[in-house]
């Protein structure tokens, strides 16, 4: 199957720095790869769509010079915590667009990143 | 733009039987309904999905209905095992356009 994975799984920094996460699909190439927020006990919240080779499309409400994000290879997209503050700790999660059998798209989702700002 | 409606948002059942996790939504254009397995401190894990061109779909002990009619699909476990206990998260999309997830169903398989 597919298999998305992230780097780092968790990460604690402190406050002013910037943190990058790292999304890889392993086995196949997605020309398109999402990044998601979740707070404990809700729903995955779309940040942003990351297309390689063009800029991000990011949801509304979501800062683009906070939340710097980079899809430069078809199996690498990054998202980079710029001046992380505690408000920022959450759980990110990224997910790829698998082209499927004849056409047929499937979201596949890596294993989360936890961020936890002092 | 699409919402989607989960319920329950905790579903208690005993293992061997039978648990039903339903979800509406709302954009008549939508056509693609995957679910996810969530499991603590992990990822969403793909574990069914059906597209509007047919009304239900089938592996091993899980299954998926929808009705675009009434505009909502559903998702069944059969004969479950605590392994199943987890958050399941019912989504809807158009083509290729970005998933829109319901809020979640804890699942709590007691054995």
């Amino acid at each position: 199957g597919a298999v998305v994975s992230q780097h780092p799984s968790w990460v604690i920094c402190k406050s002013g720095t910037s943190v990058k996460i790292e999304c890889r699909s392993l086995d196949f190439q997605a020309t398109t790869m999402f990044w998601y927020r979740q707070f404990p006990k809700q729903s995955l919240m779309l940040m942003a769509t990351s297309n390689e080779g063009s800029k991000a499309t990011y949801e509304q409400g979501v800062e683009k010079d906070k939340f710097l994000i980079n899809h430069a290879s078809l199996t690498l997209s990054t998202l980079t915590v710029t001046s992380a503050h505690p408000e920022d700790s959450s759980f990110y999660i990224c997910s790829a667009r698998h082209p499927g059998l004849a056409g047929v798209e499937t979201q596949y989702f890596g294993p989360g990143t936890r961020l936890l700002v002092l | 733009g699409e919402n989607v409606e989960q319920h329950p948002s905790t579903l208690s059942v005993q293992e061997g039987d039978s648990a039903v996790i339903k979800c509406t939504y709302s954009d008549s254009a939508s056509n693609y309904f995957p679910w996810y397995k969530q499991e603590l401190g992990k990822g969403p894990q793909l574990i069914i999905d059906i597209r509007s061109n047919v009304g239900e779909k089938k592996d091993q002990r899980i299954a998926v209905t929808l009705n675009k009619t009434a505009k909502h699909f559903s998702l069944h476990i059969t004969e479950t095992q605590p392994e199943d206990s987890a958050v399941y998260f019912c989504a809807a999309a158009q083509g290729a356009q970005k998933l829109v997830f319901g809020q979640g169903t804890r699942l709590t398989i007691n054995p």
